[in-house]
């Protein structure tokens, strides 16, 4: 079963206008992390948010914020007052397990199209 | 403030021949990672490190090999290359396992041909 389930096909949005990613997730953990990475057509990996498992509220970074729901295990991202440079291939990641052997696992990924 | 640093940026290997992708962090960061990203597709792990003389394999390791005598560099090896391994190759490298946020490097696009 996959771990990371990001199954919307290529979305778009109006600039300014908000834009929710979904991604779920599969874990039997109890301490796990949802991350966020942004992947923009030069090819480098943006990490954008992070939410731990324990976090009681939603994690924001300027624009972008997480919906955390845990009983449903999806962690959508929310981008808020979309620009022309949010266009850009997104990924879910979670972390499994602590200690040292911990790392990420990616989905599919979800590519946003911004039109002006 | 250099981060993570992967060379060769571009390359393109004929069936069956041998190389190594290069990658340095700056950062003093133990955790380190080599992941591939097919078109169209999320990454997937092929091996980590968590310190200097510690490596272990991830989620698609054959075909590849690793080696950390130091806390910098992080080489992923290719031995006998074949068309499977077109991909774009990604080191990130981080100062906790799994950490919130790994530093990535630019990546490496591979072509075997």
């Amino acid at each position: 079963a996959q771990k990371i389930t990001q199954t919307q096909p290529g979305m778009f949005v109006q600039e300014k206008e908000a834009v929710t990613l979904d991604c779920t997730y599969d874990t039997s953990d109890q301490s796990y992390g949802l991350f966020w990475y942004k992947q923009p057509s030069s090819g480098e990996m943006i990490f954008l948010i992070y939410q731990g498992s324990y976090d009681e509220q939603n994690a924001t970074e300027g624009r972008y914020s997480l919906n955390f729901q845990k009983a449903r295990k999806s962690a959508n991202l929310v981008i808020s007052a979309s620009q022309l440079g949010d266009s850009a291939m997104y990924f879910c990641a979670m972390r499994e397990e602590t200690g040292a052997n911990s790392k990420l696992t990616f989905g599919k990924g979800i590519t946003l199209s911004v039109r002006p | 403030n250099a981060g993570v640093t992967q060379t060769p940026k571009f390359r393109i290997l004929k069936i069956g021949q041998s190389m190594t992708l290069q990658c340095a962090q700056d950062m003093n960061h133990n955790y380190m990672y080599w992941y591939r990203q097919d078109p169209g597709m999320g990454l997937k792990l092929i091996y980590y490190s968590v310190g200097a003389g510690i490596t272990d394999k991830g989620e698609v390791p054959n075909g590849y090999n690793v080696s950390r005598s130091t806390t910098e560099d992080f080489p992923l090896r290719l031995e006998l290359a074949a068309p499977s391994q077109t991909s774009v190759y990604f080191c990130a490298s981080s100062n906790r396992p799994g950490g919130a946020g790994y530093t990535f490097g630019s990546g490496t696009r591979l072509t075997v041909v």
